[in-house]
C-alpha cells in the first residue's frame, strides 16, 4: 500500500515568487493536512481539509491557502514568498477527520522550500 | 492553552543503555497521544497512539505508557538504528496535532 505522497521533493524558489505543493494521501484516506517544519518553531499545523473543505486552519497569514479535490488529492499554495518561508512542509493523511478518537495519522516525506 | 513540552532536548547513549524520553501535555480533553520517529531529511513516521491514563504498548525495544499529565517512551537496549528524533504529540482544540519540540536520541556503538 503506498503511503503519502509529496511533490515535488526539493524546490528554490524567489523571494516574491508562489509555490504550490502537491499531496496524494494513502488510498483510502479522506483527511489530509498540512504542516510547516523549521529548526527554531519545530512542527506547526497548517490546515486540514476533509471532503474539500477546509475543517481547521493554524496561525498563518492569509498568503498560505490550500485545496483538497474529489480524490482526497491536496494542494498548498504560497503566495509572495518570504525568506521566512523557508522550510519543510509536510503532508498527513488519515481515514477520518482528525478529531475523531482511533484515527492514525501518517506524514509524507515532506517538500523542501527554499526561498532566496 | 493546549502545550507539549518534550525532555530532554538531545540524549547521548551507548549501545544497549537503556533509557527513556518525556513528554509533558496540557491539553482540554486528551483525544490521543502520538508517537513518531524523524530521520533527518524524513517525515515523521508514526510508533505509537495512546488515549487514556495507564496505556501501554511496544514494538521492538520502545514502550510507550501513559499518565494523566505525561507519557514516556522507554527505550531498552538501544542500537545505533535507533537513533533519530522522536516526536510526541496531543490533539489540542479543534482537533489539531501540537507537537513539542523533540528529543534527539544518538545511540553510539
Amino acid at each position: 500500500k503506498a503511503g503519502v505522497t509529496q511533490t515535488p521533493r526539493y524546490l528554490i524558489k524567489t523571494r516574491g515568487q508562489q509555490v504550490t505543493l502537491s499531496c496524494s494521501p494513502i488510498s483510502g484516506h479522506r483527511s489530509v493536512s498540512w504542516y510547516q517544519q523549521t529548526p527554531g518553531q519545530g512542527l506547526q499545523f497548517l490546515f486540514e481539509y476533509f471532503s474539500e473543505t477546509q475543517r481547521n486552519k493554524g496561525n498563518f497569514p492569509g498568503r498560505f491557502s490550500g485545496r483538497q479535490f474529489s480524490n482526497s488529492r491536496s494542494e498548498m499554495n504560497v503566495s509572495t514568498l518570504e525568506l521566512g518561508d523557508s522550510a519543510l512542509y509536510l503532508c498527513a493523511s488519515s481515514a477520518t477527520y482528525r478529531g475523531s478518537s482511533g484515527n492514525t495519522i501518517y506524514f509524507g516525506e515532506g517538500s523542501w522550500l527554499t526561498v532566496v | 492553552e493546549d502545550q507539549v513540552t518534550q525532555s530532554p532536548e538531545a540524549l547521548r547513549l551507548q549501545e544497549g543503555e537503556s533509557s527513556s524520553l518525556n513528554c509533558s501535555y496540557t491539553v482540554s480533553g486528551l483525544r490521543g497521544l502520538f508517537w513518531y520517529r524523524q530521520d533527518p531529511g524524513k517525515g515523521p513516521e508514526f510508533l505509537f497512539t495512546l488515549y487514556s491514563a495507564g496505556e501501554e504498548k511496544e514494538k521492538e525495544r520502545l514502550k510507550a505508557t501513559l499518565t494523566k499529565k505525561e507519557s514516556f517512551l522507554h527505550i531498552t537496549a538501544p542500537k545505533p538504528e535507533d537513533s533519530a528524533t522522536y516526536l510526541c504529540a496531543v490533539h489540542g482544540q479543534g482537533g489539531k496535532l501540537i507537537f513539542g519540540q523533540g528529543t534527539e536520541l544518538s545511540v553510539k556503538p
